[in-house]
């Protein structure tokens, strides 16, 4: 069954830095491009970050654009998403998630991101 | 950025009713649209893309039409299942942007 679990979630202060990690499983990561996406608590969906299927080029949002890095680790077929310089409205759940053909197919449970002081 | 906008914000339906959700893009973004459900607590779960194919799975009972600004998503008759938020999400322009969500609750 394929399948995305979110890990590395947590509470963290403004300014601090947090690594959230995905892990496929039941397909490999290395063919798909794959997302970040983001949920602030009662609210809705906002993109935040893509890699390329080739690993290499990486498109943000403005947003996060400096502050977030995706990355892949193909033999260990997990996603990343380094978050450094958080603020508050950084705090929400956040899903990894698929790309087939531009559009988001798969998507994971998410993991919690608690930004507060 | 292309804005999505979703109406209603809030619709109340009974089941067996049939249900019409819009959705428009502040630009042209082709037939590059898909639709999700999420549930309280769950992944959103991809019901159309294409503006109107089907994903994996999902009965017959949804179905998506439109292209470039406007589009819809009709789900012919609610099951007590279906009630949820949707989305829309366009993928033809960077960044990627979502619609704001429909809100479908029992009446």
């Amino acid at each position: 069954q394929e399948q995305l679990v979110e890990s590395g979630g947590g509470v963290v202060r403004p300014g601090g830095s947090l690594r959230l990690s995905c892990a496929a499983s039941g397909f490999a990561l290395k063919p798909y491009g794959m997302h970040w996406v983001r949920q602030a608590p009662g609210k809705g969906l906002e993109w935040v970050a893509f890699l390329w299927r080739d690993g290499v080029k990486k498109d943000y949002p403005d947003s996060v654009n400096g502050r977030f890095t995706i990355s892949k680790d193909n033999y260990k077929n997990t996603l990343y998403l380094q978050m450094d310089s958080l603020r508050v409205e950084d705090t929400a759940i956040y899903f990894c998630a698929r790309d087939v053909s531009w559009y988001i197919e798969l998507w994971g449970r998410g993991t919690l991101v608690t930004v507060s002081s | 950025e292309v804005v999505m906008t979703q109406s209603p914000g809030t619709l109340s339906v009974s089941p067996g009713e049939r249900l019409t959700l819009s959705c428009r893009t502040s630009q042209s973004v082709s037939n590059s649209l898909a639709w999700y459900q999420q549930k309280p607590g769950q992944a959103p779960r991809l019901l159309i893309y294409g503006a109107s194919t089907r994903a994996t799975g999902i009965p017959a009972r949804f179905s998506g039409s439109g292209s470039e600004t406007e589009f819809t998503l009709t789900v012919s008759s609610l099951q007590s299942e279906d009630f949820a938020v949707y989305y829309c999400h366009q993928y033809a322009n960077w960044p990627r942007t979502f619609g704001q969500g429909t809100k479908v609750e029992f009446k």
